[in-house]
């Protein structure tokens, strides 16, 4: 079946402009996570969506960054003002949500930042 | 002091080898453990993940977890050349609004030589 997908898989853009990052989750999956990895390091995560709220926002790193998620499926990541250090690689991933059991999460190929 | 510490490597091994990666950790609220791999320009997948202590073992691959030291590791063995990728180390425990967040580790780069 399909995974998670995302595009654009690469964006170049200019410092100042203003990006959207597109991620399309798995059918049925409820919870969905925006991921950024910078060069060399792990995925550290910025934001948690249940359904269409955002129920954990505690990695944005500033409020340049913002996501919705309106229909409760599709999800995108908005950078306002971009700066040469929002360069990275933008991982979506999303599961299905059981309660207490584990719920593992599916990554999209990420879209690719250049910021120059 | 970063919650989840990964020797970035790189590590390289000839074919056949046993590989053995590991982290520690230093949030005891975390729960599960996982590994994932990364291919390059491609997103994580699951290897494998425990849940608390003990071991687990898929084919050629074993996880340990050690909660009394904060201490995991993956063992690889018969390691092949389509085992060259990045492994990261990832954790998580129940947090705000029912988050599952992962904490990752910086990832170690293995290549495997034939």
């Amino acid at each position: 079946g399909a995974g998670v997908s995302q595009t654009p898989s690469n964006k170049v853009t200019e410092k100042g402009k203003y990006v959207e990052l597109r991620c399309d989750p798995i059918s049925g999956h409820t919870a969905l996570y925006w991921y950024r990895q910078s060069l060399g390091q792990g995925p550290e995560f910025l934001i948690y969506f249940q359904g269409t709220g955002a129920a954990d926002d505690s990695g944005l790193p500033n409020d340049r960054f913002f996501a919705v998620r309106p229909e409760g499926s599709v999800s995108t990541l908005k950078i306002q003002r971009t700066e040469r250090g929002d360069s990275a690689v933008y991982l979506c991933a999303s599961s299905s949500y059981g309660g207490g059991a584990y719920n593992e999460q599916f990554f999209g190929p990420g879209t690719r930042l250049t910021v120059l | 002091q970063k919650e989840v510490e990964q020797d970035p490597g790189p590590l390289s091994v000839p074919e056949g080898a046993i590989v053995s990666l590991n982290c520690t950790y230093s949030n005891s609220a975390f729960q599960y453990f996982m590994w994932y791999r990364q291919y390059s320009r491609k997103g994580p997948e699951l290897l494998m993940y425990t849940y608390s202590s003990g071991n687990k073992e898929d084919g050629r691959f074993t996880a340990q977890v050690d909660k009394s030291s904060k201490y995991i590791s993956l063992f690889i063995r018969d390691s092949q050349p389509s085992d060259s990728a990045t492994y990261l180390c990832a954790m998580s425990g129940r947090t705000q609004g029912g988050s599952e967040k992962l904490v990752f580790g910086k990832g170690t780069k293995l290549t495997v030589n034939p």
